[in-house]
C-alpha cells in the first residue's frame, strides 16, 4: 500500500529565509507526486506536480520540488519565503493512471517577520 | 468560473441527529471525491464517483455514512446518526476523468461539529 510521510508537522521560518518541506513516499509501482497548499479556511490547491520527465518541477510562485526515485522523496523548497506563504502544505502520491490520491499528514509553514 | 461549491460551510448539530453535506462539482468534471480532515488522521478519502457511479467507498468509516450522486452536478454525504467523533472538516473535490493526471479541485469544505 502507498503511504506518504511528511517528516515535519510544523516548520517556522523567518521571512526571506529559505525553506525545505520534506516528503517521502512508499510505493511498489511508478507514481505521480503532488504538493498541495491549503491556506487558512480554504480547500487544497495544487501547487506543483511531477508526472514524468525532468525531476525538478516548479510552481509559478517560486516553489520547486525534486523527485528522487532512489530516495523515494519529493521535497519542496523555496529559496526565500514571504509572509503570504503561510499555509499548510500536503504531499500526495498516486499510482500512475490511478485516481486515488494518498496524502501526507501535512506540514504547517509559519513565516515570522 | 465557479469552483467546487459546498454547503453548508459550517454545521453544528447534536449527537444522534442526521447531517447532510452537499457538493456541486465544477461543470464538466465527471469525477467527484469526498474527504474528511481531522487533526488526528489528516486527510482521508471517504468515497469517489466516476460519472455518478461510486467506484471506491472503502474509506467510508461505517454504515452511518452514506454518499449519493444523483446527477453530474450534485452529491451528498449523509451521516445518520451523527456522533461527536464525526466532527471534522469535510471536503469535496472534482476532476475531469479524461485528464492524464489526477489534479483534483477542492471545495472550501464544511466544518462539522457534533456536540
Amino acid at each position: 500500500a502507498q503511504s506518504v510521510t511528511q517528516l515535519d508537522s510544523q516548520v517556522p521560518v523567518f521571512e526571506e529565509a529559505p525553506v525545505e518541506l520534506r516528503c517521502n513516499y512508499s510505493s511498489s509501482v511508478s507514481v505521480y507526486l503532488f504538493w498541495y497548499v491549503q491556506y487558512p479556511n480554504q480547500g487544497l490547491q495544487l501547487l506543483l506536480k511531477y508526472l514524468s520527465g525532468s525531476t525538478l518541477v516548479k510552481s509559478i510562485n517560486g516553489f520547486e520540488a525534486e523527485f528522487n526515485k532512489s530516495q523515494t522523496s519529493f521535497h519542496l523548497r523555496k529559496p526565500s519565503v514571504h509572509i503570504s506563504d503561510t499555509a499548510e502544505y500536503f504531499c500526495a502520491v498516486s499510482d500512475q493512471g490511478a485516481q486515488k490520491l494518498v496524502f501526507g499528514q501535512g506540514t504547517r509553514l509559519t513565516i515570522n517577520p | 468560473d465557479a469552483g467546487v461549491i459546498q454547503s453548508p460551510r459550517h454545521e453544528v448539530t447534536e449527537m444522534g441527529q442526521e447531517v447532510t453535506l452537499r457538493c456541486k462539482p465544477i461543470s464538466g468534471h465527471n469525477s467527484l471525491f469526498w474527504y474528511r480532515q481531522t487533526m488526528m488522521r489528516g486527510l482521508e478519502l471517504l468515497i469517489y464517483f466516476n460519472n455518478n457511479v461510486p467506484i471506491d467507498d472503502s474509506g467510508m468509516p461505517e454504515d452511518r455514512f452514506s454518499a449519493k450522486m444523483p446527477n453530474a452536478s450534485f452529491s451528498t454525504l449523509k451521516i445518520q446518526p451523527s456522533e461527536p467523533r464525526d466532527s471534522a472538516v469535510y471536503f469535496c473535490a472534482s476532476s475531469p476523468l479524461s485528464s492524464s493526471y489526477n489534479e483534483q479541485f477542492f471545495g472550501p469544505g464544511t466544518r462539522l461539529t457534533v456536540l
